[in-house]
C-alpha cells in the first residue's frame, strides 16, 4: 500500500524566513496531494492541494511543488509569521478518496 | 452551514464498555471517513464510506464498526473499549477527489 514519509519532524524558523516541508510517497498511482494545517487542540484544515497534472501551485504565501518522477512533493511557506506555527500534514491519495497521511511536521515560528 | 459536526467532544470509558461516536455533515458530500490521531503518528484511517450504503476498512479497523446511516451521518462504534483505543477521533467528509473536511474531533480516554 501507499506509504508517505514527511521531513523534518520539527522545524524552527525566524519570523520572516521561509519554511520548507518535504514528503515522499511510494505508490505511483497517487494523483492528489493535499496539505493540512492543525493548530493545537483544533481540527486539521486543508490549506492547499495539488493534482498530478500540475507541477506547482501558489496561494499567497504558500506554495506546493510536485515531482511525480521522483515521487516527492513539498510545501513552501514564505515570510513566515507567528500564526503559521502549527503541525502540518501532507497526504497522498492512492485510490479514489482514500488519503494516506504523513506523520506531521511541527513548525515553530520565532518572533 | 455547520460543516462536519461530531458528538461527544470528550468521553471517558472503562475497559470493556461500548460507545458510539456520531458524525454528521451538511455539505452534501458523498464520502465520509473516520480517523484516529495519536501523538507522532499522524492521522490513520479506520473506516470510510465512499457513498451512502457502502463502507470499507481503512488502515486500522480492528475493534471498530461503522454505520452509514444516510448521506449525512456516519457513526463509529467501539463494542468493547480497550486502553489502546485512547485517542482523538476525527470524522471527515469529501466530494469526489477533493480535499477532506474534518470535524472538531472526539477525545476518548479508556481506563
Amino acid at each position: 500500500g501507499e506509504n508517505v514519509e514527511q521531513h523534518p519532524s520539527t522545524l524552527s524558523v525566524q519570523e520572516g524566513d521561509s519554511a520548507v516541508i518535504k514528503c515522499t510517497y511510494s505508490d505511483s498511482a497517487s494523483n492528489y496531494f493535499p496539505w493540512y494545517k492543525q493548530e493545537l487542540g483544533k481540527r486539521p484544515q486543508l490549506i492547499i492541494d495539488i493534482r498530478s497534472n500540475v507541477g506547482e501551485k501558489k496561494d499567497q504565501r504558500i506554495a506546493v511543488t510536485l515531482n511525480k518522477t521522483a515521487k516527492h512533493f513539498s510545501l513552501h511557506i514564505t515570510e513566515t509569521q507567528p500564526e503559521d506555527s502549527a503541525v502540518y500534514f501532507c497526504a497522498a491519495d492512492p485510490s479514489l478518496n482514500k488519503l494516506v497521511f504523513g506523520a506531521g511536521t511541527i513548525l515553530r515560528v520565532k518572533s | 452551514n455547520a460543516g462536519v459536526t461530531q458528538t461527544p467532544k470528550f468521553q471517558v470509558l472503562k475497559t470493556g464498555q461500548s460507545m458510539t461516536l456520531q458524525c454528521a455533515q451538511d455539505m452534501n458530500h458523498n464520502s465520509m471517513y473516520w480517523y484516529r490521531q495519536d501523538p507522532g503518528m499522524g492521522l490513520r484511517l479506520i473506516y470510510y464510506s465512499a457513498s451512502e450504503g457502502t463502507t470499507d476498512k481503512g488502515e486500522v479497523p480492528n475493534g471498530y464498526n461503522v454505520s452509514r446511516l444516510n448521506k449525512r451521518e456516519f457513526s463509529l462504534r467501539l463494542e468493547s473499549a480497550a486502553p489502546s483505543q485512547t485517542s482523538v477521533y476525527f470524522c471527515a467528509s469529501s466530494r469526489g477527489l477533493m480535499g477532506q473536511y474534518f470535524g472538531p474531533g472526539t477525545r476518548l480516554l479508556v481506563l
